[in-house]
This record gives structure tokens, sequence and C-alpha cells, in this order.
């Protein structure tokens, strides 16, 4: 069983680009077993799917973000990585990043999450 | 896509059964058999319940179900413990590879 872990900065200021890395520990990246999410909650609020990153390098995204969510890997170190760009305050949230494996359709295992405020 | 239809808090009693519905359309929970439901206790990460509509993870109890009827699907929980009070998500495939939540279901034992 893999660990995540959620990392980057707590405060962004709005228009600026939102970075967070997830950091696999005990697994591997490129176990073709294995698809990798991000998600976030927005306060009190429900969850919000913002995308997948697959073994195969291909890459698919909540359609609600217009386009400003990218999402890529870095094998080598065991990452996920994701970008948001133009924030708003409409994009302070916690975000988590989740496993999602290949032989059925759910998040199973989660980081513990980590809380971005986006504000100036 | 339009997140999925949960009510906002459904409550029982110690050792009855409740049901947390979740309702999407025929372009998510209707036409495929991958809801998801995620229990998720005050500032921890979600948990994952049940997959693929009516399965249960290892480790998750069997007084956790799920089930689907048409654009509805819906987790029941069994012999309600004190433990189970959190708030419940339901996801759904949607297409194109994409997923979508529900907005959440606080469950209180009484």
């Amino acid at each position: 069983q893999p660990q995540l872990q959620e990392s980057g900065p707590g405060l962004v200021k709005p228009s600026e680009t939102l970075s967070l890395t997830c950091t696999v520990s005990r697994g591997s990246l490129r176990i073709s077993n294995f698809r990798w999410g991000w998600i976030r909650q927005s306060p009190g609020k429900g969850l919000e799917w913002l995308g997948t990153f697959y073994y195969s390098d291909n890459t698919y995204y909540n359609p609600s973000l217009s386009g400003r969510v990218t999402i890529s890997a870095d094998t080598s170190k065991g990452q996920v990585s994701l970008r948001l760009t133009s924030v708003t305050a409409a994009d302070t949230a916690t975000y988590f990043c989740a496993r999602q494996p290949n032989i059925f359709e759910a998040f199973d295992v989660w980081g513990q999450g980590t809380t971005v405020i986006v504000s100036s | 896509q339009s997140a999925l239809t949960q009510p906002a808090s459904v409550s029982g009693s110690p050792g009855q059964s409740i049901t947390i519905s979740c309702t999407g359309s025929r372009s998510d929970v209707g036409n495929y058999n991958f809801v998801s439901w995620y229990q998720q206790h005050p500032g921890k990460a979600p948990q994952l319940m049940i997959y693929d509509g009516n399965k249960r993870p290892s480790g998750v109890s069997n007084r956790f179900s799920g089930s689907k009827s048409d654009n509805t699907a819906s987790l029941t929980i069994s012999g309600l413990q004190a433990e189970d009070e959190a708030d419940y998500y339901c996801c759904s495939h949607a297409g194109g590879n994409t997923w979508v939540f529900g907005g959440g279901t606080k469950l209180t034992v009484l």
C-alpha cells in the first residue's frame, strides 16, 4: 500500500499559478496497474475531481476548469504534479491526490490533503 | 458535467439502517456500473467504502452495501454505529475518462 503526500505553498495570490506535488512512497508511478488523480474540496463543500494522469502519459481533465489545469508526472522522483493557472478565491480548497487502480473505477488510496488559500 | 445529487443530511439511531441516495443521469450513474462511495470524517481524507457499485474493499465492514437503479445509486449502512457518523460522497464515471462526485451527505447517529 503506497503512501501519498501532497505538498506546495499554502498561499497563492489571485491570477497566479497554483503548483502542488504529490509524492508516492512505497510504490512506483510506472506500475501499469494504476492511475493518479487530483481532487479538491472547497471549505465546507463537496469533492470535485480535477483530473487523472495515466501510466500511458495520457491525462484527462474536468472540463469545467476550462483548460486551466495541467497534471504531469516525474516517475524518477515518484511524483505527480498539479498546476492550476489564473487562480481566484474560488480555487481556495484542500487539494488531495489519490490512486486509481486500473482494475476498478474508484480512488482507493488518498493523501492527507494540502490546503491552499488564494488571497492577496 | 453536473454534480450528482445527494441529500444534505440523513440520521438514524444506533442499530438501525439508513440509505443515502445519489442521483445522476444517463450520462453517468445510469450508463456505467462504476459508482463508488467514500466516507470522510472531519479533517480527514476520504476513505473508499464501495466501488463498482456494490463491491467492498478489503477491511470495509459488510454493514456497508451499494446498489443502483436506473440513474440513482444508493449506499445502505446497516446496524448503525456511532463511528459511522461522517460525511459520505458518491462518485461516478461520467464518460470520456472523467468522474463526477456528489455534493455529500452528512450522516448523524442519534
